[in-house]
C-alpha cells in the first residue's frame, strides 16, 4: 500500500522566516495531495491541496510543490506568524477500487518563535 | 451549510467493552471516512462508507465495523476494546463517487480504554 514519509518531525523558526516541510510517497498512482493543519486538541483543517496534474499551487503565504517523477511534495510557508504554530500533516490520496484512500504522514510540529 | 459533527466528545470504557461513535457528514457530502489518531501520530485510515456501503478498509481487524445511514451519517463500532484502542477517532466527510476527494474532518471523539 501507499507509504508517506514526512520530514522534519519538528521545526522551529523565527517569526517572519520561511518554513518548509517535505513529504515523499511510494505509490505513483496517488493523484491528490492535501495538507492539513492541526492545532492542539482540534480537528485537522485542510489548508491547501494539489492534484497530480499540477506542479505548484499558492494561496497567500502558503504554497505547495509537487514533483511526480521523484514522488516528492512540499509545503512552504512564508512570513511565518505565531498563529502558524501547529502540527502539519501531508497526505497522499489514491483512487482504489472505487474509493479515495488517504494516507497521512507522521506530522511536523511547527513552532514559530515570536 | 453545516459542518461535520461527532458525538460523544469524550468516552471512557474498560477493556472488553463495546463502543459506538457517531458522525454527521457535512451537508451535500455522501461519503464518510473514519480514522484513528493515536497521540503524536497521523490519522490512520479505518474504513470508508459511500452510499451506505463500506467501499474501502485499512489495516484494522473486523472488530472495527461501521454503518452509514440514508442521511449519510455514520457510526463506528468497536467490539472487545483493547488498551491500544485509546485514541482520537476522527470522521471526515467528502463528496464521493467521481468527487474531488477533498475531505473535511469532524472534531473527533477521544476514546480512553482502561
Amino acid at each position: 500500500g501507499e507509504n508517506v514519509e514526512q520530514h522534519p518531525s519538528t521545526l522551529s523558526v523565527q517569526e517572519g522566516d520561511s518554513a518548509v516541510i517535505k513529504c515523499t510517497y511510494s505509490d505513483s498512482a496517488s493523484n491528490y495531495f492535501p495538507w492539513y493543519k492541526q492545532e492542539l486538541g482540534k480537528r485537522p483543517q485542510l489548508i491547501i491541496d494539489i492534484r497530480s496534474n499540477v506542479g505548484e499551487k499558492k494561496d497567500q503565504r502558503i504554497a505547495v510543490t509537487l514533483n511526480k517523477t521523484a514522488k516528492h511534495f512540499s509545503l512552504h510557508i512564508t512570513e511565518t506568524q505565531p498563529e502558524d504554530s501547529a502540527v502539519y500533516f501531508c497526505a497522499a490520496s489514491i483512487r482504489s477500487g472505487g474509493y479515495q484512500k488517504v494516507t497521512f504522514g507522521t506530522g511536523t510540529k511547527l513552532q514559530v518563535i515570536p | 451549510e453545516t459542518g461535520v459533527t461527532q458525538s460523544p466528545t469524550h468516552l471512557i470504557k474498560t477493556r472488553g467493552q463495546q463502543v459506538t461513535l457517531r458522525c454527521s457528514s457535512q451537508s451535500g457530502h455522501n461519503t464518510v471516512s473514519w480514522y484513528q489518531q493515536a497521540l503524536g501520530q497521523g490519522p490512520q485510515f479505518i474504513f470508508q462508507y459511500y452510499r451506505e456501503e463500506e467501499n474501502g478498509r485499512g489495516n484494522f481487524p473486523p472488530r472495527f465495523s461501521g454503518l452509514q445511514f440514508p442521511n449519510y451519517s455514520s457510526e463506528l463500532n468497536v467490539n472487545a476494546l483493547e488498551l491500544d484502542d485509546s485514541a482520537l477517532y476522527l470522521c471526515a466527510s467528502s463528496f464521493g463517487g467521481t468527487g474531488s476527494g477533498e475531505q473535511f474532518f469532524g472534531p473527533g471523539t477521544r476514546l480512553t480504554v482502561l
